[in-house]
C-alpha cells in the first residue's frame, strides 16, 4: 500500500502568515488521485480538495492543492483564526485508500 | 440536506460484537459508494470497509475476517458489524461517503461514533 508522509508535524503561524503543507507518497499516486482534509477538534474530517488541485464547492479561494507524482502540497494563502486545524492528505489512486499522519496547524 | 449520523458506539470487552449504524438523509446509501472510517484516540485517519452501488464490499486486512458492512436499502442506513473485537480496534468510526467512483475522496462524513474495546 502507498504511505503517505505529512510535513512538518507541527506548523506554528501567526494569522495572516502563509501556510505550506507538504504531503509525500511513497510511490507515484495514479492520476495525481490526492485529496486534503481539515478536522477541527472533536469534528469529523471536511473536504478541502481533492485530484490534487481541486477546490472542493465551498471552500475558499485562500486554500489551494498542488503538486503530481509523489510530491504535494496545500496552500493557505492568508490565514484566518478558523484555519488552525489538523489537516490529513488522501491517496485514492490505488486500492487501500490510505491517508497521511496529519499535520497540526497551530497559532504561533 | 445530505447527512449521515452514526450510532451504536460503546464500552464492549475483548472478543465481543457490536453493530454501528448509520442513517442517510438527503440520498440514497444504494446509490452511493459508502465506507467506514475510523480514528483511534489521538491518532490518524485509517479506512475500515467499503461497500459499492453495486453491493460488493471491500476490507482492510486488520479488519477481513471481523467486520461485515452491509446496508438496508428500505430504510437508507449503512451498518458495520464487528465481531471479535481487540483493544487496537477502539477508535472513532465515521462513516462517510465516497464522492463519486469507487475509489475517490469522501465528501460527506457523520459525526462519528466511539467504540472502546476494554475489559
Amino acid at each position: 500500500e502507498i504511505v503517505l508522509t505529512q510535513s512538518p508535524g507541527t506548523l506554528s503561524l501567526s494569522p495572516g502568515e502563509r501556510a505550506t503543507l507538504s504531503c509525500g507518497a511513497s510511490q507515484s499516486v495514479s492520476n495525481n488521485y490526492l485529496a486534503w482534509y481539515q478536522q477541527k477538534p472533536g469534528q469529523a474530517p471536511r473536504r478541502l480538495i481533492f485530484g490534487a488541485s481541486i477546490r472542493a464547492p465551498g471552500i475558499p479561494d485562500r486554500f489551494s492543492g498542488g503538486g503530481s507524482g509523489t510530491d504535494f502540497t496545500l496552500t493557505i494563502s492568508r490565514l484566518e483564526p478558523e484555519d488552525f486545524a489538523v489537516y490529513y492528505c488522501q491517496q485514492y489512486g490505488s486500492s487501500p485508500t490510505t491517508f497521511g499522519q496529519g499535520t497540526r496547524l497551530e497559532i504561533k | 440536506e445530505e447527512q449521515l449520523v452514526e450510532s451504536g458506539g460503546g464500552l464492549i470487552q475483548p472478543g465481543g460484537s457490536q453493530r454501528l449504524s448509520c442513517a442517510a438523509s438527503g440520498f440514497t446509501v444504494s446509490g452511493k459508494h459508502m465506507s467506514w472510517v475510523r480514528q483511534a484516540p489521538g491518532k490518524g485517519l485509517e479506512w475500515v470497509s467499503a461497500i459499492y452501488s453495486d453491493g460488493s464490499t471491500d476490507y482492510a486486512d486488520s479488519v477481513k475476517g471481523r467486520f461485515t458492512i452491509s446496508r438496508d436499502t428500505s430504510k437508507n442506513i449503512l451498518f458495520l458489524q464487528m465481531n471479535s473485537l481487540r483493544a487496537e480496534d477502539t477508535a472513532v468510526y465515521y462513516c462517510a461517503r465516497i464522492q463519486y467512483l469507487r475509489n475517490d475522496a469522501f465528501d460527506i462524513w457523520g459525526q462519528g461514533t466511539l467504540v472502546t474495546v476494554s475489559s
